[in-house]
């Protein structure tokens, strides 16, 4: 069956520090990949997408890798702050012309001032 | 963007009750989809509520316990029926719409059932 990790439950980084987050998954073939990041009493709020045929992708202090190879995403936050504290989840999606999404257990992660 | 809210916010229900939950968008979206989060725990895909016919539902998921409607783009609601304790859980709706295929959430509505 399908499945979707993400490495760890929870995360403590130093500020400043670049957090790394993991997706690996197995038994899927995922045209795309996401990330969101949720706080605690809200829904998710979408960061990210990668393509299948993309290697990497940025945006301001956010970078994320896909290699459909390895069937893992990293998710890197460079010099992390507080603020960055929350759960991030990765989500896969089949297709473009099926856009359901199947989620990862997401990771806490929590930058130490 | 889109914004979307859920009425309710929280609810505490008797079991066999049922509750109906509404999803309002500020503008059209493409799909929409209803979610549950089990404390502590990621999303679930419940159904893909379609407009103006049937929700496609997920494995495990009926539409006798999880009647779905969406009479427009806008709007859709969600109704756990016959409720028991094991519904408990958080139930979010999203809507597509964007360049990059992003979901937006609602709050959630938090539900506990006795």
């Amino acid at each position: 069956s399908q499945k979707i990790e993400q490495n760890s439950e929870a995360l403590n980084i130093q500020e400043g520090k670049t957090a790394t987050l993991t997706c690996n998954y197995t038994n899927y073939s995922p045209a795309y990949l996401q990330w969101y990041r949720q706080d605690p009493g809200r829904g998710p709020v979408f960061l990210l997408l990668i393509r299948e045929n993309e290697k990497e992708k940025r945006k301001e202090r956010l970078k994320v890798t896909f290699d459909t190879t390895l069937k893992q995403s990293l998710f890197h936050i460079t010099a992390s702050q507080p603020a960055d504290s929350a759960t991030y989840l990765c989500a896969l999606g089949s297709n473009f012309g099926n856009e359901k999404l199947t989620f990862g257990t997401g990771t806490r992660l929590t930058i130490i001032p | 963007s889109a914004v979307i809210s859920q009425k309710p916010s929280r609810d505490i229900c008797q079991r066999g009750t049922s509750l109906t939950i509404q999803c309002q968008v500020d503008s059209q979206v493409t799909m929409m989809f209803w979610y549950r989060q089990q404390p502590g725990q990621s999303l679930t895909l419940i159904a893909t509520a379609n407009q103006g016919s049937e929700a496609t539902y997920e494995s495990g998921f009926v539409i006798d316990k999880f009647p779905i409607s969406r009479p427009n783009l806008t709007f859709s609601t969600l109704t756990v029926s016959n409720m028991s304790p094991e519904d408990s859980s958080i139930y979010l709706c999203s809507g597509l719409s964007g360049t990059h295929n992003e979901q937006f959430f609602g709050p959630g509505t938090r539900l506990t059932v006795l």
